[in-house]
């Protein structure tokens, strides 16, 4: 079965360039997840979604960022315009979220996509 | 303010040498989850704790919960080059308890 698919897996562009990272989660998982990871801070929750609704979106950092999903198969986040501190890996995840008090799923994680900017 | 935190950030070992790894918070979590990254992929997970006081075995590496669902440990015994990587602990958020927040991580070096 395939994971979770990130693209680009690596994205090298310049201040000011229009960033879009895509993501098609586990057929089935109703939950996704985007996280940004780097050595200074680690692994920080950008955003989450239920079935396709954005549920909180209080990690991601500016405007400049925004994400969607279009339906249960994709997703896209995109940093407009876009800043060397925005560098670092971004990673989406997806999970079977099996009720509303507790979801102790599993998340499983795409390979992250890399960006550098410059 | 990271809500979870793990000691040590660094730990370099050789191998047959047993270590613990820790994960610490003021918060009370429903459940918390280990998982492990190793360069280049995503995290996976390796195990669930749910119950306070709770011991989970996963071969040579032991998962503690602990009473006050706040913290937890790892114990690997006699480590191995394979266990090396980044140990992340993380845990359950949110209204509907859908997502997890992560420590920054333990990154662990196992040489022969």
């Amino acid at each position: 079965d395939a994971g979770v698919i990130q693209s680009p897996r690596h994205e090298v562009t310049e201040m000011g360039q229009e960033v879009t990272l895509r993501c098609k989660p586990i057929s089935g998982h109703n939950s996704l997840f985007w996280y940004r990871q780097t050595m200074m801070r680690g692994l920080e929750l950008l955003i989450y979604f239920n079935n396709n609704v954005p549920i909180d979106d209080s990690g991601m950092p500016e405007d400049r960022f925004s994400a969607k999903m279009p339906n249960a198969s994709f997703s896209t986040l995109k940093i407009q315009p876009s800043e060397p501190r925005d560098s670092a890996v971004y990673f989406c995840a997806s999970s079977l979220a099996r009720g509303r008090r507790t979801n102790t799923g599993e998340l499983f994680f795409g390979e992250g996509s890399r960006l550098t900017v410059l | 303010t990271q809500l979870l935190e793990q000691s040590p950030q660094f730990l370099s070992i050789q191998e047959g040498e047993n270590l613990t790894v820790y994960c610490n918070s003021s918060s009370v979590f429903s459940s918390l989850q280990w998982y492990r990254q190793e360069p280049g992929e995503g995290p996976v997970l390796l195990v669930t704790v749910v119950t306070g006081g709770e011991v989970k075995k996963l071969k040579r590496l032991t998962f503690q919960f602990g009473d006050a669902r706040k913290d937890s440990s790892l114990h690997i015994t006699a480590a191995q080059p394979g266990d090396t990587g980044l140990y992340l602990c993380a845990g359950v958020i949110g209204q509907a308890g859908t997502a997890l927040i992560f420590g920054k991580g333990t990154t662990l070096s196992v040489s022969s």
